[in-house]
């Protein structure tokens, strides 16, 4: 079957540096995608990874190993409104989306 | 202003009593679906568009259906809505193809339902 994981919970202090992970194992692979959630409101799009290496958008970061099935999202000089949910996503060969449950991000002061 | 627009926001019914969720997006985008997320299980995908007249069903269509109609108008229905149906969601919207390759979802700003 398909599958998406990623920490369910992740706590951190403002100003440092946290790299949240996700693995996959899906049909395919046509690009993974980052999404920021913040509670109750609607998924926004951060970035998308197609080909191995590094993507930066100013403090977010998002790496791809398509051999390893894994990829993170560094988010650097965090502030308090990054406090959110970072949802992992999958396009498989189909051109479908696997979502992971996403990864709940705490900052603290 | 692009958007992804649902209707209602909040709802509270009882069981049997259909209800239907309106979704209308002014972008043009080919690709509509609807998500419900639940607390521990992330995003599930219920239905999805290709185009107009052009429907399949996702991981979790029970007890609901869709329409395309027109290409800006996705509605989801619940003909007789159940308490397992309470959830919180959302319609996307992308176009089909992308100069990026990057199909970006637009999402509503959600639907709260809760079946009584």
């Amino acid at each position: 079957g398909q599958n998406i994981d990623q920490p369910t919970e992740m706590t951190a202090t403002e100003g440092a540096i946290v790299q949240i992970n996700c693995t996959y194992q899906t049909s395919g692979f046509n690009g993974l995608f980052w999404y920021q959630q913040h509670a109750g409101e609607a998924p926004t799009f951060l970035s998308y990874n197609v080909l191995d290496g590094l993507e930066e958008k100013g403090r977010f970061s998002s790496f791809l190993s398509r051999s390893k099935g894994y990829s993170y999202l560094l988010l650097k000089e965090l502030q308090m409104k990054d406090s959110a949910s970072y949802l992992c996503a999958v396009m498989d060969s189909n051109y479908q989306l696997i979502w992971g449950a996403g990864t709940k991000l705490i900052i603290k002061p | 202003e692009a958007q992804v627009t649902q209707n209602p926001r909040y709802l509270i019914t009882v069981t049997g009593k259909k209800l239907t969720v309106t979704c209308s997006q002014n972008m043009n985008h080919e690709y509509m679906s609807w998500y419900r997320q639940d607390p521990g299980l992330g995003l599930r995908q219920i239905y999805y568009s290709m185009n107009v007249e052009v429907t399949d069903k996702g991981d979790v269509p029970e007890g609901y259906k869709v329409s395309r109609k027109e290409k800006r108008n996705f509605p989801l229905i619940l003909e007789s809505p159940s308490p397992n149906q309470t959830s919180l969601y959302f319609c996307a919207s992308s176009p089909i193809t992308s100069s990026s390759g990057a199909n970006v979802l637009t999402f509503g700003a959600g639907s709260r339902l809760t079946v009584l």
